[in-house]
């Protein structure tokens, strides 16, 4: 399995601005996909995102709100816009083999906004 | 601490004891199933998985079956330790790229 690194580990942020989380994995996947998580809930899909085109969004999630980059195979952001304490959850970044495959995950994104 | 698992339904066992956790699916179209593990503090574990073709697999101390006919799968912890304590989410996927996650049960082993 690949071996997947998020930043930051966790923040404390203000409404009204914005975080940018990191996904770093050590080998090159075609497949990455985006996590929320809030308090006390199971994983929520934001959206999939593949290299040289945009990402693909889940309903209730669009991409003023969770803007995604993936720039190259083993690395993308996930920005959380314009943040209300309603967005303090887990963020997650998953990597699959392919279709029908496990899905990794990163440690998360642990993220509070006052 | 950690709010991961705070409202789930919890399944208390005695250190020793076997654990079975059950999670029901939404979609007949799904042909595979995972268990994962989140521990507090990190990102979702895998455990064990298993294709619609099979109805039972089972790994080291773990055993997962699967009941197409009602939607039904379940994982079975054997011997369960106090290392077991965590959150346990099983997941469909359909064959596509996404994988949908189930609500989770938090497991407490009391020594």
């Amino acid at each position: 399995s690949a071996v997947i690194s998020q930043k930051p580990s966790r923040d404390i942020c203000q409404r009204g601005t914005s975080l940018t989380i990191q996904c770093q994995v050590d080998s090159q996947v075609t497949m990455m996909f985006w996590y929320r998580q809030q308090p006390g809930q199971s994983l929520t899909l934001i959206a999939t995102a593949n290299q040289g085109s945009e990402a693909t969004y889940e309903s209730g999630f669009v991409i003023d709100k969770f803007p995604i980059s993936r720039p190259n195979l083993t690395f993308s952001t996930l920005t959380v816009s314009n943040m209300s304490p309603e967005d303090s959850s887990i963020y997650l970044c998953s990597v699959g083999a392919g279709k029908g495959e496990t899905q990794y995950f990163g440690p998360g994104t642990r993220l509070l906004v006052l | 601490g950690e709010s991961v698992g705070l409202h789930l339904p919890t399944l208390s066992v005695q250190e020793g004891d076997n654990s079975i956790i059950n999670c029901a699916y939404s979609n007949s179209a799904s042909d595979y199933f995972i268990w994962y593990k989140q521990e507090s503090g990190k990102g979702p574990q895998f455990i064990i998985d298993i294709r619609s073709n099979m109805d039972k697999r089972q790994g080291q101390r773990v055993t997962v079956l699967l009941n197409k006919t009602v939607k039904h799968l379940s994982l079975q912890i054997a011997a369960t330790q106090p290392g077991d304590s965590a959150v346990y989410f099983c997941a469909e996927n359909t064959g596509g790229f996404k994988t949908i996650f189930g609500a989770g049960t938090r497991l407490f082993v009391k020594a």
